[in-house]
């Protein structure tokens, strides 16, 4: 298996543009989760899905920040307007709910997105 | 809620020294513990898990053992290399969770 796949790798745009990251699931997995990351504030969950459902959305920052799954092995994450304090890394990570409990997380190599 | 805290870095040592990162949590219940590397401009992999009591983690020279009596994880590794540099995230997963909680990670540099 290629591990979770997030594309872009980098991405810069202007202020106001919309903005989609992309994320491939590991096959089999049926957790998935979008996490920012920033110098500031570390590693912050921004939204958890299980089984394609909206979990807890709880730490998406605002109404700009919008994610789903169209399927079990794919997830988009938009922000829309982007604005530069959403510069950061994003990473997506995938694992396997079993019994109540997930497995460990793998994390794809992230979108390093810079807003200008 | 549930909590992790770990050492705060950067942590710089000279190759063949002793490490330890330490980590402590906070949580109800008996959370699954975990040590997590980044490399530059990668993402974060896996790198040892305790999921009960005085199980002991490992791999790659690394080890941690889960002290449930001081709520503390810490990593330790006898001999670092330079390929050690990175940023460690210690990170636990409560049974009543579904989301890794991870400590702020500390910067590791080994210098030759």
């Amino acid at each position: 298996d290629a591990g979770v796949i997030q594309s872009p790798r980098h991405e810069v745009t202007e202020m106001g543009q919309e903005v989609t990251l992309r994320c491939k699931l590991i096959s089999g997995h049926n957790s998935l989760f979008w996490y920012r990351q920033t110098m500031m504030r570390g590693l912050e969950l921004l939204i958890y899905f299980n089984n394609n459902v909206p979990i807890d959305d709880s730490g998406m920052p605002e109404d700009r920040f919008s994610a789903k799954m169209p399927n079990a092995s794919f997830s988009t994450l938009k922000i829309q307007p982007s604005e530069p304090r959403d510069s950061a890394v994003y990473f997506c990570a995938s694992s396997s709910r079993l019994m109540g409990e997930n497995t460990e997380a793998f994390f794809g190599q992230g979108t390093r997105l810079t807003v200008v | 809620g549930d909590s992790v805290t770990q050492m705060e870095g950067p942590v710089t040592l000279s190759e063949e020294a002793f490490l330890t990162i330490n980590c402590t949590y906070t949580a109800t219940g008996y959370p699954s513990l975990f040590w997590y590397v980044q490399y530059p401009g990668e993402g974060l992999q896996l790198l040892l898990k305790a999921t009960k009591a005085d199980d002991k983690g490992s791999n790659k020279g690394f080890e941690a053992t889960y002290r449930k009596e001081t709520t503390s994880f810490h990593l330790e590794k006898g001999s670092v290399q330079v390929s050690d540099s990175a940023v460690y995230f210690c990170a636990l997963n409560s049974n009543s969770g579904y989301a890794l909680n991870f400590g702020k990670g500390t910067s590791l540099l080994v210098t030759p």
